[in-house]
């Protein structure tokens, strides 16, 4: 596609419930990139892939917190009982290599625990 | 890992002014440096970025410097606009981009 494109836009989600991000990179982009963006703060690094591999989760701040890419190409981040904590812009951003060629960040996703 | 400190956290202009975000950064092996407007709601989109292996690139009225020796790096806007009203990121790449706390400009017209 033309860009990254992220789903739901908006998500709200009571505590203790399960929520899904789904990312769709630039179609042949191998780098895939979760951060999570707290209201008036940077963008803080969750996890990294190239290709289907996970080559670091360092960020990912619980086991609650849970990513993948299968096939290389769309990633889901999944977060288990979701806690008021974890309310949030979740951003993704791919890169053809790398990430040294800059990254395209989709819209992300505004997640609510209430 | 990587650390990024970025200042000011708010920076308030007149219009026409030129406006000067720093960043230092702490791992030495850091090659590359994006920089990354966001306005409200919206994503962050790269304005310009440097590599190590120059001192300085610009792109019109946006600049940035780099000295490795030292390790930072600053953004610079001449002739700023209304429209250049968002909150700027630097960053620096290691395994990935690592990004400073973001710097609020405000262009008064």
């Amino acid at each position: 596609g033309a860009g990254v494109s992220q789903s739901p836009r908006y998500k709200v989600a009571k505590r203790g419930q399960d929520v899904a991000l789904r990312c769709d990179p630039i179609s042949g982009h191998v780098s895939l990139f979760w951060y999570q963006q707290a209201l008036g703060q940077g963008p803080e690094f969750l996890t990294y892939f190239q290709n289907e591999a996970q080559l670091d989760k360092s960020g990912l701040p619980s086991d609650r917190f849970f990513a993948e890419r299968p096939e290389g190409s769309v990633s889901t981040l999944k977060i288990q009982r979701t806690q008021q904590e974890d309310s949030a812009v979740y951003l993704c951003a791919s890169s053809l290599a790398g990430g040294a060629d800059g990254y395209t960040f989709g819209s992300g996703t505004r997640l609510t625990v209430v | 890992g990587e650390n990024v400190e970025q200042h000011p956290s708010t920076l308030s202009v007149q219009e026409g002014d030129s406006a000067v975000i720093k960043c230092t950064y702490s791992d030495s092996a850091s090659n590359y440096f994006p920089w990354y407007k966001q306005e409200l709601g919206k994503r962050p989109q790269l304005i310009i970025d440097i590599r190590s292996n120059v001192g300085e690139k610009k792109d019109q009225r946006i600049a940035v410097t780099l000295n490795k020796t030292a390790k930072h790096f600053s953004l610079h806007i001449t002739e700023t606009q209304p429209e250049d009203s968002a909150v700027y990121f630097c960053a620096a790449l290691g395994r990935a981009l690592t990004f400073g706390s973001g710097t609020r400009l405000q262009v008064q017209p």
